[in-house]
């Protein structure tokens, strides 16, 4: 099983809006992703959590807030945020953060700014 | 940092022909190369990988080929289907954790 299971699948929120994306995974893997993908564009990395600590993050705005509760759960907290942050949000999961680890994704949240 | 050039950006073939996509990436210490299929509304699905210690990889009707020395890798696809209509993405993993992501083949099967 290499399910990444994503909720909502679609969230509309104004800017002044503060909203919460959540990711679960059940596979026991202790790297977790976010990724933003915007209409036909390839998915670009946002932050990486290994073994529940923040690892990477790409120079994300401060608007996006990450968290890891639990091995199993990554949240994406979103306060502020712009129109040109619609998009679609995508989680993903690896056995561990070790190169060449098989990431599989979730099928994402489709989040409009309005 | 690494780049991942991806080729063609559109490809439409007829059912039962072989569809192939190339990708070409910069940084000669990635080890790591997968790809992924993504249909409309949906995640990207890892399909097939390959790592820089293999030459080529197969898995029923697609297949990976790695070439270390040109830093060229590629997918093939024989016997498409309709179903076989996606957007395809090449990837290169770039130091622990991080793919980089070519930019993406629409691949359009037509009965």
């Amino acid at each position: 099983d290499t399910e990444v299971t994503q909720t909502p699948k679609h969230l509309v929120m104004g800017m002044t809006n503060k909203k919460s994306l959540k990711c679960e995974q059940h596979m026991g893997h202790r790297a977790m992703y976010w990724y933003k993908q915007k209409a036909k564009k390839p998915p670009e990395l946002m932050f990486v959590y290994s073994y529940e600590k923040l690892s990477i993050n790409e120079s994300v705005p401060s608007r996006f807030s990450p968290e890891c509760p639990n091995s199993s759960l990554l949240n994406l907290h979103l306060h502020a945020l712009q129109p040109e942050d619609s998009a679609l949000y995508l989680c993903a999961s690896s056995q561990d953060p070790g190169q060449g680890r098989e990431q599989y994704f979730g099928p994402g949240t489709r989040l409009t700014v309005t | 940092g690494e780049n991942v050039e991806q080729h063609p950006s559109t490809l439409s073939v007829q059912e039962g022909d072989s569809a192939v996509i190339k990708c070409t990436y910069s940084d000669s210490a990635s080890n790591y190369f997968p790809w992924y299929k993504q249909e409309l509304g949906k995640g990207p699905q890892l399909i097939i990988d390959i790592r820089s210690n293999v030459g080529e990889k197969k898995d029923q009707r697609i297949a990976v080929t790695l070439n270390k020395t040109a830093k060229h890798f590629s997918l093939h696809i024989t016997e498409t289907q309709p179903e076989d209509s996606a957007v395809y993405f090449c990837a290169a993993s770039m130091g622990f954790q991080k793919l980089v992501f070519g930019t993406g083949t629409r691949l359009l099967v037509s009965p």
